[in-house]
């Protein structure tokens, strides 16, 4: 089945930097896109989405672009804190002309370390 | 606000032995509600969703069941538990809509199953 997968398992920054999350997805039919952090032993905790009629929007201190054209997702958090450590997952999914109960497919996850 | 609550946080249970995880929504009315399992550092499976009381869909064929007695509760189940059947278990929900528009879904803190 179609699936979302994440470029790189792992990423490791120092504080203050800016951190870049990649994702590709592989079902061109997506329409709808999420970024969740999940720290160790909690559930994931939505930071933000992207419709496919954009290309990139901003949050406080992430940002999320899309490029349709080679079917890519990052997520970009700028000045990394200690506490942005975590896992990243990306999710996708069809909602213009499908069900309408949200089903997302969700990636493998990277782990972000940020280091004082 | 909307808040969801998921309860025991862990349990260890022998193999065999039944087994009933509840989650509860508050804030909202008709929401979507969806149960997911994570193997540990992998992503999120959806094992079921509901878009309505008594409403259930399963994605994947296993050992477990789900109900909604109620518009607001979401209960996984199992007569009879396999060691394959631990797991981190996640109960999320997204605002019901009738409209083929894009919504996060919103994650409690999960439950951690440990089949002995």
């Amino acid at each position: 089945g179609e699936s979302v997968g994440l470029h790189l398992p792992t990423l490791s920054v120092q504080e203050g930097d800016n951190s870049i999350i990649n994702c590709a997805y592989s079902n061109s039919a997506s329409d709808y896109f999420i970024w969740y952090k999940q720290e160790s032993g909690k559930g994931p905790q939505f930071i933000i989405d992207i419709r496919s009629n954009m290309d990139k929007r901003q949050g406080q201190r992430v940002t999320v672009l899309l490029n349709k054209t080679v079917k890519h997702l990052s997520l970009q958090i700028a000045a990394t804190q200690p506490g942005d450590s975590a896992v990243y997952f990306c999710a996708e999914a069809k909602v213009a002309g499908g069900t309408s109960y949200g089903k997302l497919t969700f990636g493998q996850g990277t782990i972000l370390t940020v280091h004082p | 606000s909307q808040t969801i609550h998921q309860w025991p946080a862990t349990l260890v249970q022998p193999v065999g032995s039944p087994l009933s995880l509840e989650c509860t929504v508050e804030g909202t009315s008709n929401p979507n509600l969806y149960w997911y399992r994570q193997a540990a550092g992998r992503g999120l499976q959806l094992l079921f969703y509901s878009v309505g009381i008594g409403q259930i869909s399963s994605e994947v064929p296993q050992n477990l069941s789900a109900s909604r007695p109620q518009d607001r509760q979401f209960i996984l189940s199992s007569k009879k538990l396999l060691l394959s059947d631990s797991g981190f278990y996640l109960c999320a929900w997204s605002v019901g809509s009738s409209r083929a528009v894009g919504q996060p879904q919103h994650f409690g803190d999960g439950t951690r199953l440990s089949i002995l």
